[in-house]
């Protein structure tokens, strides 16, 4: 139990376009699902906390208008890069949490603009 | 404010035991994570301590002691297979995680 999925796995797009990453928990209800974004050879930086139903709470930092989170149902959280830019190319990964203290991540997406 | 250290690297032989350390200051501490990491892979879960002491699970223990701001994990009969960037991350009392930027540990024969 507790798999949680990313779509897609990897993505490579043009800059100034946008680029949808979704991630599911698909064997539990996620009440918060968390977006991180790692760059090679360092660690998760937390971008954004989603709860179900409601805006995302946002790191320092992190663009709002940028990097768009929806939160649409218990089981859904999507990422919306947009107007991408070469920068932006980093390896992002989404978490779940049910009910309990611990994150399931899922398997990450890794997105490259050129 | 939030604050981890550990070491960047560590080189260990198969079938020995290794123990890689961590430091934090973590304002609102509410527990702390050890994560394995393997190159273009998630985190995987290794363990979880709140209490000071020592959880066992395995060939995998981890420490804690809240007072001196301070974990270990510590890893029995190492096998190739876990060479890998371990992820220190404490849980504020938001149940956030902030990592540690990892150890990346390479297992020799």
């Amino acid at each position: 139990g507790a798999v949680v999925s990313q779509h897609p796995s990897w993505v490579i797009c043009k800059s100034g376009t946008s680029v949808k990453i979704e991630c599911r928990s698909l064997d539990f209800q996620a009440t918060t699902m968390f977006w991180y974004r790692q760059f090679p050879k360092q660690s998760l930086m937390l971008m954004a906390t989603s709860n179900e139903g409601s805006k995302a709470t946002y790191e320092q930092g992190v663009e709002k208008d940028k990097f768009l989170i929806n939160h649409a149902s218990l089981t859904l959280s999507t990422l919306t890069v947009t107007s991408a830019h070469p920068e932006d190319s980093s390896f992002y990964i989404c978490s779940a949490r049910n009910s309990g203290y611990e994150q399931y991540f899922g398997p990450g997406t890794r997105l490259t603009v050129t | 404010g939030q604050n981890i250290d550990q070491p960047t690297e560590m080189t260990a032989t198969e079938g020995a035991i290794v123990q890689i350390n961590c430091t934090y200051q973590t304002s609102g501490f509410n527990g702390l994570f050890w994560y394995q990491q393997h190159a273009g892979e998630a985190p995987t879960f290794l363990s979880y301590n709140v209490l000071d002491g020592l959880e066992e699970k395995g060939r995998f223990s981890s420490f804690l002691s809240r007072s001196k701001g301070y974990s270990y994990l510590l890893l029995k009969e190492l096998q190739m297979k876990d060479s890998a960037s371990y992820l220190c991350a404490t849980q504020t009392g938001a149940n956030n995680l902030f990592f540690g930027t990892g150890t990346r540990l390479t297992v020799i024969p």
